[in-house]
């Protein structure tokens, strides 16, 4: 049941360019998306958010947007730094203070 | 930064031991949940619990599994008789309004 898909398990980039990470769901009861980036032996640390409402959000050097007519979300984080290097999961859900189902991360690696 | 809090970091016990996993949650806020994360697969829910009571459960959360909020701070988990396959990393998670923020986790390893 792959409600969140994140297609891409590994991403590359060189420090300084762009970061795009994607994310595609199926439910379309899910109305709040959320991305939070982990690094290993540590718990999910909450990045930035977008409700259905909105098609982009921006804080700081990241961005989130949304195409609900094609259900999919990208996070953008520009310019990439070292310390980005994590993995990144995507998470859905009908509205806030629901459980949260998540995608199955993309590897972020970024290259000096 | 208040942050939430996870005890122990690492447990490990014997299959058909019952283990407690602890969580000391934001203080301001009223949601509480908790997720697992079963190495190399994606985080997954298990609980969510609001005003004393649960709010929502997962298929994994069967009669094995319980949770409480025994006072005005701590979050509990409960596995009554531990099985291999519960070996996983236990998220605990809360929020007020929207976002959830996460807890380290406790690494439990039933052997």
């Amino acid at each position: 049941d792959q409600q969140v898909k994140q297609n891409s398990p590994s991403l590359s980039v060189q420090e300084g360019r762009i970061s795009i990470l994607n994310c595609d769901y199926t439910n379309s009861m899910f109305d709040y998306f959320l991305w939070y980036k982990k690094y290993p032996a540590e718990g999910p640390t909450f990045l930035i958010s977008i409700s259905s409402i909105k098609d982009k959000n921006e804080d700081g050097r990241f961005t989130v947007f949304l195409n609900k007519s094609a259900k999919h979300l990208s996070l953008h984080i520009v310019p990439s730094q070292p310390g980005d290097s994590a993995v990144y999961f995507c998470a859905a859900t009908p509205f806030g203070n629901e459980k949260l189902t998540f995608g199955t991360g993309t590897r972020l690696t970024i290259i000096p | 930064e208040p942050e939430v809090t996870q005890t122990p970091s690492h447990q490990v016990t014997q299959m058909g031991q019952e283990v407690i996993l602890r969580c000391v949650p934001i203080s301001n806020h009223l949601y509480f949940y908790w997720y697992r994360q079963i190495l190399g697969q994606k985080v997954e829910f298990l609980v969510s619990f609001y005003n004393n009571e649960i709010s929502e459960k997962s298929e994994i959360f069967d009669d094995q599994f319980s949770v409480e909020r025994p006072d005005g701070s701590n979050f509990t988990l409960k596995i009554r008789s531990t099985k291999l396959e519960d070996s996983a990393m236990y998220f605990c998670a809360s929020s007020r309004v929207g976002e959830q923020y996460f807890g380290p986790g406790t690494r439990l390893t039933v052997t």
